[in-house]
């Protein structure tokens, strides 16, 4: 399977911390994306970094990307209750092959 | 305004009757996917479409199948649902990056 794997599976902070999330892949890749879904509700897409990027930014989020350790990072700044949710990363492996999800963080931020 | 939506946003059925999904999108795109989701999971590929071209993945069970009549629309048929397809069903759409309607949650009684 290409599945990634994520870590941790679950993260409980307070508000104001940042939150760390890490998630692995097999092979070379296109791009890996983030997702956010609060509870019950779809996906929503936050970020895309391309394989021959290394870092993105947007707002309080953070993406990293190590093609040589097939893992990325999404950091979220100084967290707010609001993101509570659970977030997946997702590879594009190209080709006109689907995204494969990874098994997703759940992130609860304590006010 | 909703790029992706999906009818019903709930809906119950009984074992073994039939049971239809719907999404419609308002972007044009000619990728639509159907996901299944189960409780603290990932989201499940079963089907995707490109244009007409239709993808079913290989672990999808027989009893699931999709109709794309057009661009805008796909629709996700379970010909006899079991007590393991309570779910949520996701559509979505995009090249790129995908678009989510706000999923369907199937229970089964």
């Amino acid at each position: 399977s290409q599945q990634g794997e994520e870590d941790p599976q679950a993260l409980s902070i307070q508000e104001g911390e940042n939150a760390t999330m890490n998630c692995s892949y097999k092979t070379s890749i296109n791009n890996l994306q983030w997702y956010r879904q609060n509870s019950g509700r779809g996906l929503v897409h936050l970020i895309l970094i391309r394989s021959n990027e290394r870092e993105k930014h947007s707002g309080r989020l953070r993406v990293t990307l190590d093609t040589s350790k097939k893992s990325s990072s999404l950091l979220i700044t100084a967290s707010r209750a609001a993101d509570t949710a659970s977030y997946f990363c997702a590879t594009d492996y190209g080709g006109n092959t689907p995204l494969v999800f990874g098994k997703g963080t759940r992130l609860s931020v304590i006010a | 305004d909703a790029m992706v939506i999906q009818n019903p946003r709930y809906q119950v059925t009984q074992f073994g009757k039939p049971v239809t999904l719907s999404c419609s999108q308002t972007l044009n795109h000619n990728v639509m996917y159907w996901y299944q989701q189960k409780s603290s999971q990932a989201p499940k590929l079963l089907f995707h479409y490109y244009d007409k071209d239709f993808n079913n993945e290989a672990d999808t069970p027989d009893n699931f199948q999709s109709r794309r009549p057009n661009t805008s629309f796909c629709f996700l048929d379970i010909r006899s649902p079991g007590l393991g397809d309570a779910a949520m069903y996701l559509c979505a759409t995009g090249q790129e990056t995908q678009y989510f309607g706000p999923g369907t949650r199937l229970l089964v009684l």
